[in-house]
């Protein structure tokens, strides 16, 4: 089955500073790669998604690039500010024609903005 | 209000004693799914719905049962619950295969002694 992982397990960065989050994944009929955030407490919450026919996506200062032949999917926040701590996690998923999608996650990165 | 919502939030039980978790949306999604989060292991798939009567096993399947016979009710069933099935437990949603934004449930924390 798909593999999925995800580094670092902990990133900390000056508020102001870009932050970035990088998965591989193993199976090449994975055709879409969401990102989510999880604040303590609470369940996850998407944040970005990318398709694989797309090589980069971007919404105001989180941006996802993806790289099909490396098979390797990037999480890039610029100007991070302290309400982006939280865990991140990305996913790969595979669409069965008869059942819909599987998902695959990475194991979180623990992100702390210091302000 | 759109949203997930899971019974109950948290359970403590005994090995072999059956327990359900509920999960319904009301949304009109048709895909549900449910995941387990556990240190270290990020979240990881049970089961999933793309519609009712239309389920299929996620990579952690065992020791779980699932039924979809209403499209905003998705049940997730221990039958005999062990120690390793502690965990936090997480249902989402979606509006159609699941290819596109799914909506985490609060989350159900399950104690197993």
């Amino acid at each position: 089955g798909e593999n999925v992982e995800q580094h670092p397990s902990t990133l900390s960065v000056q508020e102001g500073d870009s932050a970035v989050i990088k998965c591989t994944y193993s199976d090449s009929a994975s055709n879409y790669f969401p990102w989510y955030k999880q604040e303590l407490g609470k369940g996850p919450q998407l944040i970005i998604d990318i398709r694989s026919n797309v090589g980069e996506k971007k919404d105001q200062r989180i941006a996802v690039t993806l790289n099909k032949t490396a098979k390797h999917f990037s999480l890039h926040i610029t100007e991070t500010q302290p309400e982006d701590s939280a865990v991140y996690f990305c996913a790969a998923s595979i669409r069965w024609t008869n059942t819909g999608n599987q998902f695959y996650f990475g194991t979180g990165t623990s992100l702390t903005v210091i302000p | 209000e759109a949203q997930v919502t899971q019974n109950p939030r948290y359970l403590i039980t005994v090995t072999g004693k059956k327990l359900t978790v509920t999960c319904s949306q009301n949304m009109n999604h048709e895909y549900m799914s449910w995941y387990r989060q556990d240190p270290g292991l990020g979240l990881r798939q049970i089961y999933y719905s793309m519609n009712v009567e239309v389920t299929d096993k996620g990579d952690v399947p065992e020791g779980y049962k699932v039924s979809r016979k209403e499209k905003r009710n998705f049940p997730l069933i221990l039958e005999s619950p062990s120690p390793n099935q502690t965990s936090l437990y997480f249902c989402a949603s979606s509006l159609r295969q699941g290819g596109e934004t799914q909506y985490f449930g609060p989350g159900t924390r399950l104690l197993v002694l």
